[in-house]
């Protein structure tokens, strides 16, 4: 139990498009779900704490107008890279908390963005 | 605030060999303890937790205990085999935090055959 989907896992765009990552946690209900961002040898980014029905708590450097972030249902949350630039290129992962099991997180597989 | 740190890495062994990665922590309040694993090309896998002093986390031959006298929550395992070979980290979250994660660097182990 407790697996967490992305979608897509991989996804090449143009520079100034918007692409759209989901987040679904597929046997569990997750009351908060964590968007990640991940550069090349480095640790985690924590980019924003999304809630089931509010607006995203976005941590501090992270630009809420453009990373737009939809917490729709307790199993999806959506994350929109808006106009999107080749900086944006990274490996964005999603969490989701298991609330049956408090404060453990579980990973989704990540989706590779590159932008050109 | 809270916060972890871990052994740098890379760390480079022989299979069957022994292995230990360090991770120590601050935090204010009683925290659970995590190491999460990433293969390479792929996301993060819970390895094993513990969530109170002297709790012993286990999974797939990988040990570590939480201890709360050396705040620490060291990774081993007695024999390591070249599949072991990814990024290891070692995390803490707590009602303090919100349950966000605070996350180590990430300790990069290679396994030789």
């Amino acid at each position: 139990g407790a697996v967490v989907s992305q979608h897509p896992s991989r996804v090449i765009c143009k520079s100034g498009t918007s692409v759209k990552i989901e987040c679904r946690s597929l046997d569990f209900q997750a009351t908060t779900m964590f968007w990640y961002r991940q550069f090349p040898k480095q640790s985690l980014m924590l980019m924003a704490t999304s809630n089931e029905g509010s607006k995203a708590t976005y941590e501090q450097g992270v630009e809420k107008d453009k990373f737009l972030i939809n917490h729709a249902s307790l199993t999806l949350s959506t994350l929109t890279v808006t106009s999107a630039h080749p900086e944006d290129s990274s490996f964005y992962i999603c969490s989701a908390n298991h609330r049956g099991l408090g404060e453990t997180q579980y990973f989704g597989p990540g989706t590779r963005l590159l932008v050109l | 605030g809270d916060s972890v740190t871990q052994m740098e890495g890379p760390v480079t062994l022989s299979e069957e060999a022994f292995l230990t990665i360090n991770c120590t922590y601050t935090a204010t309040g009683y925290p659970s303890l995590f190491w999460y694993v990433q293969y390479p090309g792929e996301g993060l896998q819970l390895l094993l937790k513990a969530t109170k002093a002297d709790d012993k986390g286990s999974n797939k031959g990988f040990e570590a205990t939480y201890r709360k006298e050396t705040t620490s929550f060291h990774l081993e395992k007695g024999s390591v085999q070249v599949s072991d070979s990814a990024v290891y980290f070692c995390a803490l979250s707590s009602l303090d935090s919100n349950y966000q994660l605070i996350w180590g660097a990430g300790t990069k182990l290679i396994i030789k055959p």
